[in-house]
């Protein structure tokens, strides 16, 4: 199973900040990588699919890129509904495998 | 509008069962493979299962095969998730989701999971 990796496993960030969210995969994926958005109490929510297509939708505050083993998610500027906890997901192979996630909240 | 409601999570001894639902609507349930994924308390999501819009091809995780059985029934636009020998670490919220995919030049599938249901609650405890 490809293992997936992310830094930080949390954050604090104020609103209007520029926001880095990196997961890595223990064997390239090429660009095979979602990006989920989940919320406390919440179902996750897709933001970006391909490494870097924007689902319809999600504000374009949201960026993704990388490929191969690296990848990386940008909140351009934090806004107050963006406090949550993000994912990486391969969909290279079976089983699709989630990164830990990593928890962004008020500074 | 697109949804997935889950359905038939509750509390359950080790050992047990339990069968969730899922019911599609809003758009054409027999075009799309369907996943299960699961949440413990506290924890990230974990993969459990997907199953192909015929219901022919199914895959598990190692950790539900032999006990967990995917199945579908596209004239009901549902999808079901059989849980057998439930053990205290099945305990998780549960959302099925939708799979959709890409297709770039024509060559490259990229598949994501792009609806969820607002999950169901299993509890396995005594």
């Amino acid at each position: 199973d490809i293992q997936m990796t992310q830094s930080p496993s949390s954050l604090s960030a104020s609103v209007g900040d520029r926001v880095t969210i990196t997961c890595r995969a223990s064997q390239s994926i090429s660009s095979y990588l979602n990006w989920y958005q989940q919320k406390p109490g919440k179902a996750p929510k897709l933001l970006i699919y391909a490494a870097s297509s924007l689902q319809s939708g999600v504000p374009s505050r949201f960026s993704g890129s990388g490929s191969g083993t690296d990848f990386t998610l940008t909140i351009s500027s934090l806004q107050p509904e963006d406090f949550a906890t993000y994912y990486c997901q391969q969909s290279y192979s079976t089983p699709p495998t989630f990164g830990p996630g990593t928890k962004v909240d008020i500074k | 509008q697109v949804q997935l409601v889950e359905s038939g999570g509750g509390l359950v001894k080790p050992g047990g069962s339990l069968r969730l639902s899922c019911a599609a609507s809003g758009f054409t349930f027999s075009d799309y493979y369907m996943s299960w994924i699961r949440q413990a308390p506290g924890k990230g999501l974990e993969w459990v299962s997907y199953i192909s819009s015929s219901g022919s091809t199914i895959y598990y995780a190692d950790s539900v095969k032999g006990r967990f059985t995917i199945s579908r029934d596209n004239a009901k636009n549902s999808l079901y998730l059989q849980m057998n020998s439930l053990r205290a670490e099945d305990t998780a919220v549960y959302y099925c989701a939708r799979r959709d995919t890409a297709i770039q030049s024509a060559y490259y599938y990229y598949y994501y999971m792009d609806v969820w249901g607002k999950g169901t609650t299993v509890t396995v405890s005594s």
